[in-house]
């Protein structure tokens, strides 16, 4: 039972308009909240983080929201640039004793056209 | 800083090899090591998380004895598949933590391609 998920497997977006991820969680116990960006074969490149106590976290282009009554966290990159184009994978940390275990999403591949 | 290397980058063997892969800290000491496995279009699976100085802890479903973890240094874990299967063909990802920092984030390397024949 996947307790991250992303239900977007792909976002296509014009360069300079706004890219919205959405990723949805049900565990409550998750404390902390991360987005990676991943290009082909290689690991995944830590982005933005957002801990349970807040609710928006930016970072230059990159905003994550974190909507902890609907268990639901978004990243917002404004404005969108070719580059920005990879797969994006949210990830929660469990809480408690399962501090460091990580769960991932399946990752929604966005296209940031010219 | 904050670099996590994998060696090697992709691997190619026949079934019933088997196949070590590194997974370095450059920068930093990790005390605490993960071992992530990625099938296609599919998101990453945590499989064992592996402790300097102790036995690793694997994930409910994952054979101990079929991926053996090592994690003999701060800056050094090893995963070796043994007896390779074509099934274990995947991408194996590492991640280290970073124990000096505060953050909470996880480091990744660049992944291992298995491809088992």
């Amino acid at each position: 039972d996947q307790q991250v998920k992303q239900n977007s497997p792909s976002l296509s977006v014009q360069e300079g308009r706004i890219s919205i991820l959405n990723c949805d969680y049900t565990n409550s116990m998750f404390d902390y909240f991360l987005w990676y960006k991943k290009y082909p074969a290689e690991g995944p490149t830590f982005l933005i983080s957002i801990s349970s106590i807040k609710d928006k976290n930016e970072d230059g282009r990159f905003t994550v929201f974190l909507n902890k009554s609907a268990k639901h966290l978004s990243l917002h990159i404004v404005p969108s640039q070719p580059g920005d184009s990879a797969v994006y994978f949210c990830a929660a940390r469990g809480g408690g004793y399962n501090f460091n275990k990580f769960y991932f999403g399946s990752g929604t591949k966005l296209n940031v056209k010219p | 800083g904050a670099v996590v290397s994998q060696h090697p980058s992709w691997v190619i063997c026949k079934s019933g090899t088997s196949v070590k892969i590194e997974c370095r800290s450059l920068d930093f000491q990790a005390t605490t090591m993960f071992w992530y496995r990625q099938f296609p279009k599919q998101s990453l699976m945590l499989m064992a998380t592996s402790n300097e100085g102790s036995k690793a802890t694997y994930e409910q479903g994952v054979e101990k004895d079929k991926f053996l973890i090592n994690h003999a240094s701060l800056t050094l874990s090893t995963l070796t598949v043994t007896s390779a299967h074509p099934e274990d063909s995947s991408f194996y990802i590492c991640s280290a933590r970073d124990t000096q920092r505060l953050a909470e984030t996880q480091y990744f390397g660049p992944g291992t391609r298995l491809l088992v024949l």
